[in-house]
């Protein structure tokens, strides 16, 4: 497979701080990335997307930034909130290709 | 709408057996079901991406004969993992992209989780 199997970094805030999430990619011909939400015994759960034509895009009290010079991809969460707990996800895909390649994955634990 | 379901959502066998996960997208027609696999507290690796009527498409470093995959009508393909082994025990987890769309958007399913004793 294509996906880096290493052990989820875990990032820890307070209940009603902004989260920040980030995720390197590895494809420069990748054009069209998602942040996936999965949560303990689930599949993943689609949060936003963008496509490589954007910098950035807001979703409710979800925003991606996308910076295709250092192919960075970053998640931010707004008033993070307990229900907030869980792994996030990127994914790529190069165009011509219809398979989703993931991240590493981050563990977002919230504390009251 | 773009409902996908696995089954089972979880199974336990003993070594050297063999095991079938479904996965059905409920709503839509899927042309192309992709299988992943994931290890406890790592990410999602793509084993293998099934099109209907077609064989599927196998990731470097999966066995095909090991975990073979048919992708019978636009509603299901399943994953048969022969003569399962504890190495095999995983959380398995299909995706599948719409018929009609070209955004990518790939809908996921529940997962299966795997155990083998």
């Amino acid at each position: 497979g294509e996906s880096v199997g290493l052990h989820l970094p875990t990032l820890s805030v307070q209940e009603g701080d902004n989260s920040i999430i980030n995720c390197a990619y590895s494809n420069s011909a990748s054009d069209y990335f998602i942040w996936y939400k999965q949560e303990s015994g689930k599949g993943p759960q689609f949060i936003i997307d963008i496509r490589s034509n954007m910098d950035k895009r807001q979703g409710q009290r979800v925003t991606v930034l996308l910076n295709k010079t250092v192919k960075h991809l970053s998640l931010q969460i707004a008033a993070t909130q307990p229900g907030d707990s869980a792994v996030y996800f990127c994914a790529e895909k190069a165009g011509g290709y219809n398979k989703l390649i993931f991240g590493a994955g981050t563990r977002l634990a919230v504390h009251p | 709408g773009a409902v996908v379901s696995q089954h089972p959502s979880w199974v336990i066998c003993k070594s050297g057996t063999s095991v079938k996960i479904e996965c059905r997208s409920l709503d839509f027609q899927a042309t192309t079901m992709f299988w992943y696999r994931q290890f406890p507290k790592q990410s999602l690796m793509l084993m293998a991406t099934s099109n209907e009527g077609s064989k599927a498409t196998y990731e470097q470093g999966v066995e095909k004969d090991k975990f073979l995959i048919n992708h019978a009508s636009l509603t299901l393909s399943t994953l048969t993992v022969t003569s399962a082994h504890p190495e095999d025990s995983s959380f398995y987890i299909c995706s599948a992209s719409r018929l009609e769309d070209n955004t990518g958007e790939l809908f996921f399913g529940e997962g299966s989780r795997l155990t083998v004793l």
